[in-house]
């Protein structure tokens, strides 16, 4: 089956660094998304890898590892408009997308 | 404002009643979704078009309907409403289905209550 894992909830500080992690197992592969969704509301594109290796966008940076089935989400100066939860999904051999649970990122003072 | 709307915001509903859900984008995209999202779950694909006048099947379908007569609208259809149908559906679209960079849009969602 298909399969996608991600931590239920996370908790970070103000400032600090934190990375949210993804593995996979899926029927083929044609990218691995990250979406942000506050609560109450739509999820919101954040990044798109197909390829290994770090794709870095602003505070925000997503890495792959296709061998692995793995990815991180890593955010920066965390900032408490941050706190979200974190989708993960990857794109199977069909184009459709298989979500993961998300993660609930709390952010404290 | 370009985007997705979706009608009504919420909605509580008698089971075995029918109901459909609205969707109306103004992006042009070709393709269109509708999602399930259940807390500790996923999002879940219910049905999704890769144009105007075709449909086709997600993860879980069964006791819903949909229609793509056109670009902009695919409304989607709970011909008896059950319980296990309540949840927040999120309409989705992208510019087609065959290309993973495009990304998909949300809809702000509906919230649907069956009792």
């Amino acid at each position: 089956g298909q399969n996608i894992d991600q931590p239920t909830e996370m908790t970070a500080t103000e400032g600090a660094i934190v990375q949210i992690n993804c593995t996979y197992q899926t029927s083929g592969f044609n990218g691995l998304f990250w979406y942000q969704q506050h609560a109450g509301e739509a999820p919101t594109f954040l990044s798109y890898n197909v390829l290994d290796g770090l794709e870095e966008k602003g505070r925000f940076s997503s890495f792959l590892s296709r061998s692995k089935g793995y990815s991180y989400l890593l955010l920066k100066e965390l900032q408490m408009k941050d706190s979200a939860s974190y989708l993960c999904a990857v794109m199977d051999s069909n184009y459709q997308l298989i979500w993961g649970a998300g993660t609930k990122l709390i952010i404290k003072p | 404002i370009a985007g997705i709307t979706q009608a009504p915001t919420s909605q509580i509903l008698a089971a075995g009643r029918r109901m459909t859900l609205r969707c109306t984008q103004d992006m042009r995209h070709n393709a269109m979704y509708w999602y399930r999202q259940d807390l500790g779950l996923g999002l879940r694909l219910i049905h999704y078009s890769n144009t105007a006048g075709t449909t086709g099947k997600g993860e879980v379908p069964d006791g819903y309907s949909v229609s793509r007569a056109n670009t902009d609208d695919f409304p989607l259809t709970l011909a008896s409403a059950v319980p296990s149908q309540t949840s927040v559906y999120f309409c989705a679209s992208s510019d087609s289905t065959q290309n993973p960079t495009d990304t998909q849009y949300f809809g702000p969602g509906t919230r649907l209550t069956v009792l």
